[in-house]
């Protein structure tokens, strides 16, 4: 079973808009964590946004937050004020508990964001 | 942010022939070392996790006789692709596993293309 969802392949959003990409989890493990990565054009994996399954609230980090929502096992990105470099492929990333076999990174199939001027 | 470099960062090789690809971390010790390839357009998909002076294990599919890892010291791991063909051909990264700001972070490569004629 899939364990990270981006159920939208691209978007595209108006420069200096807000754009929200979607993520969906299954995990039946407590603890784990939730990623954001953006991967430009160059193949190079840029890290965004964390948070952790018991944090109280929804990360931020400069213009991009995650819209954390435990109940409907959803981490959606929201990035503020878009750029045109932010034009990119964007990962949601889940690591499960503790530090066994299961401690990796595992990756939704990502969303194309192109932002237009 | 931690520095992590790959070697070579892109390589064509010819049918059958065995190419090496080095991952170092700069400026911090990995115990773990996780390696993800990469289809265009597509995610990306863990291959194996070593840790420092053991054998790697390899997720569902991967043939360890195909793609052989040693990460014999915490600072370098090499992958191997032995006998490459065409359908080898991929985007390889190496992500080691560091600490940061209190959680357990995986920095990325910039990853490898190799082309295999």
């Amino acid at each position: 079973a899939q364990k990270i969802t981006q159920t939208q392949p691209g978007m595209f959003v108006q420069e200096k808009e807000a754009v929200t990409l979607d993520c969906t989890y299954d995990t039946s493990d407590p603890s784990y964590g939730l990623f954001w990565y953006k991967q430009p054009s160059s193949g190079e994996m840029i890290f965004l946004i964390y948070q952790g399954s018991y944090d109280q609230q929804n990360a931020t980090e400069g213009r991009y937050s995650l819209n954390f929502q435990k109940a409907r096992k959803s981490a959606n990105l929201v990035i503020s004020a878009s750029q045109l470099g932010d034009s990119a492929m964007y990962f949601c990333a889940m690591r499960e508990g503790r530090r066994d076999s299961s401690y990796k990174l595992i990756f939704g199939s990502g969303t194309r964001l192109l932002v237009r001027p | 942010g931690a520095v992590v470099s790959q070697h070579p960062s892109w390589v064509i090789c010819k049918s059958g022939t065995s190419v090496k690809i080095e991952c170092r971390s700069l400026d911090f010790q990995a115990t773990t070392m996780f390696w993800y390839r990469q289809f265009p357009k597509q995610s990306l998909m863990l291959m194996a996790t070593s840790n420092e002076g053991s054998k790697a294990t390899y997720e569902q599919g991967v043939e360890k006789d195909k793609f052989l890892i040693n990460h014999a010291s915490l600072t370098l791991s090499t992958l191997t692709v032995t006998s490459a063909h065409p359908e080898d051909s991929s985007f390889y990264i190496c992500s080691p596993l560091g600490y940061e700001g209190g959680i357990d972070t995986q920095y990325f490569g910039p990853g490898t293309r190799l082309t295999v004629l």
